[in-house]
């Protein structure tokens, strides 16, 4: 089916480690996000792309980069995990056509220990 | 910056009830565009229903409408009929037409209960 796929659904690490949260889509989207949901905040923006080469910081980018080498694949790299960075976390992507909205992935539920 | 603000935490409504969640936005721009999303248990952001700026008519989908009040900046969803399943976390979010970045802003969200 088409959409976007996250991987893994589920992650503990320990603290300082670093691991990659994958995500692809296959709807030739040209934007693909990263949000991080905590209780009761909401969903907040980590990091964006607007096409393969192209990404910029959301509004709680510390502690992650974003690589995009192609339109399909934006994963997720935490550098050396924080307990703060305990939280599910969300990729999206969306056609040229904002009025559409975005696809969302199943999440990521990731602890840090 | 544009922010979404849903000043309900959590709401309740009797099954068969009707129901409406509340949001507002604030923004300096004339053209943009609205969405609900539905959260259930099962964690996965379901798209419910959608309104572009420029349309005065509210959008309707099934038993989900909104009412848009442009001048207000408020954005609120109506539930009619509720059902069960319609139990879940509600985000009201915002998205600018022009700019590069195009990417959603989200409410802290509506946690909604429904009860039998």
């Amino acid at each position: 089916n088409a959409g976007v796929t996250q991987t893994p659904k589920f992650q503990v690490l320990k603290t300082g480690q670093s691991m990659t949260l994958q995500c692809a889509q296959d709807m030739n989207h040209e934007y693909m996000s990263w949000y991080r949901q905590d209780p009761g905040m909401g969903l907040r923006l980590i990091h964006y792309s607007v096409g393969a080469g192209i990404t910029d910081q959301g509004e709680v980018p510390n502690g992650y980069n974003v690589s995009r080498s192609t339109t399909e694949d934006f994963p997720l790299r935490l550098l050396s995990a924080a307990p703060s960075q305990t939280s599910v976390y969300f990729c999206a992507s969306s056609s040229n056509s904002r009025n559409y909205g975005y696809t969302f992935g199943s999440g990521t539920r990731l602890t840090v220990v | 910056a544009q922010t979404v603000t849903q000043s309900q935490p959590e709401m309740s409504v009797q099954e068969a009830e009707t129901v409406t969640l509340s949001c507002t936005y604030d923004t300096s721009e004339s053209d943009y565009y609205l969405f609900w999303y539905k959260q259930p248990p099962s964690r996965q952001m379901i798209l419910v229903i959608r309104q572009e700026a420029y349309k005065q008519q509210n959008a309707t989908e099934n038993r989900f409408s909104v009412n848009f009040q442009k001048a207000a900046k408020s954005f609120s969803l109506k539930i009619s009929d509720s059902q069960l399943g319609d139990a879940a976390m509600y985000f009201c979010a915002y998205r600018s037409e022009v700019g590069s970045q195009g990417n959603l802003i989200f409410g802290k969200g509506t946690k909604l209960s429904v009860k039998p």
